[in-house]
Parts: C-alpha cells; structure tokens; sequence
C-alpha cells in the first residue's frame, strides 16, 4: 500500500524550543492533515493543507502542502510541556469524482517528548 | 457531544475466538473506516464506508468483515482471532462535503490483545 515517509521518528527537546517534523510521499495527496495522539487517545486534527503551497498556521502550530503536492511540514514554535504525544501526517487522495470518501494515509509517526 | 464512540475500550481474547468491536457516531456522518495502530506503523485503513448498505476494503482487510446498516453504527468483526491481530484499533468518521471540510474525528480507540 501507499506509504507516507515521516521523518523523525522522535525528538527530544527542551522546553521553548523550536521542532520541525516533514513527510514526503512518491504519490501527489490532494490534501495534508496533521493530528496528534495524546496517550491512550484517538488522533485528534492540528491542521488541514488543501492547496498546494498553502501555508496556514493555529496558535503556535504552522504547516505547509509542498508545491508538488508530495509533501509537507510540520513546525511548533516554543514547545512546552503539553505539546508531548504522537503527531502524525496524513494525506487523501480524491478520485475521479473529486472524493477521497474519507480515507486517508498515515505517516508512521514523530513522538515528541519535552522536557521542562 | 459524544461524537465517536467505540466499545470496548480493552479486550483480550484467544486465538480463534471471534468478536465484534462496536463503533457508533452521533453527528450524522456519511462516511465511516476503520484503522488499526502498531508501532512504527502508524495507522493502516481496514475497511470503509461511504454510507448505509455501502462498504468497502481498506490496506489490510483480511481477517476482518463489516457491515453498515445504519448511518450511526459501523461494526468490525473478527471471525477467528489471530496473534497478529494484537493491536489498537480506531474508529473515525468524517462528512462528504466537497472536500473542504474532510476532518475525520477518531473514537479513543479499542486495545486488542489476541493469545
């Protein structure tokens, strides 16, 4: 199956710190979403991407759709502690029809710990 | 607000036994899938559905049927439970406008352990 690459797997940062995570695909998404998973939780959406080269930003979160459109980046200014989970990137395809019907494709994951 | 509720949140069963994960949304939502979660793996789309009477196989279907009857509940079944099958199971749904509005919203998922 389809595979988004999710780069790093972890991090490791101390409190007020700056992280980027990014994801790349060999395949075009027509659109980009980021969540992140608190522990024993369910995905919960950051940010939705819909065109290519959109950049949008939600508080202290900023993210980018690649111009290709195969990939994109997740950055958040001035970590703390709360900010710690699992985030994942996720893309949808549409097809013919101009509908992904909800699917979407992971990234494997970046888990994020902060330290105080 | 309820939004996305699965049932149960633990279970550990035998392998060969079967069971059935419950998965039921409140805000009127078309579509409806099912992800499972291992490490490293992120998460991989089982099977979905576009509406009532509708579904369809995901990346890793085999092992698992479900039906939708209703808008509301989107059952997954395991027939005879597999150690492979070990894993965090999540439920999502999202609403079919024109692809602008496309958040999924996850239950808190189901933790399976098969032995």
């Amino acid at each position: 199956g389809q595979q988004l690459n999710q780069s790093p797997q972890s991090m490791f940062i101390q409190e007020g710190e700056d992280v980027s995570m990014n994801c790349t695909s060999s395949s075009i998404f027509n659109t980009w979403l980021w969540y992140k998973q608190d522990p024993g939780e369910g995905p919960v959406l950051l940010i939705a991407l819909y065109k290519a080269g959109e950049l949008t930003s939600n508080g202290r979160l900023t993210a980018q759709f690649g111009i290709t459109r195969k990939d994109s980046f997740l950055n958040i200014s001035a970590s703390i502690p709360s900010d710690v989970g699992i985030y994942f990137c996720a893309g949808q395809q549409h097809n013919a029809g101009g509908t992904s019907y909800g699917k979407l494709t992971f990234g494997q994951g970046t888990i994020l710990t902060v330290h105080p | 607000n309820a939004g996305v509720t699965q049932t149960p949140k633990f279970q550990v069963l035998k392998t060969g036994q079967s069971m059935t994960l419950q998965c039921a949304q409140d805000m009127n939502h078309e579509y409806m899938s099912w992800y499972r979660q291992d490490p490293g793996m992120g998460l991989r789309l089982i099977h979905y559905s576009v509406g009532a009477g509708i579904t369809d196989q995901g990346e890793v279907p085999n092992g698992y049927n479900v039906s939708r009857s209703t808008t509301e509940d989107f059952p997954l079944r395991l027939l005879s439970a597999a150690p492979s099958q070990t894993s965090v199971y999540f439920c999502a749904s999202s609403y079919s406008l024109r692809e602008m509005n496309t958040e999924a919203f996850f239950g808190q998922g189901t933790r399976l352990t098969v032995v």
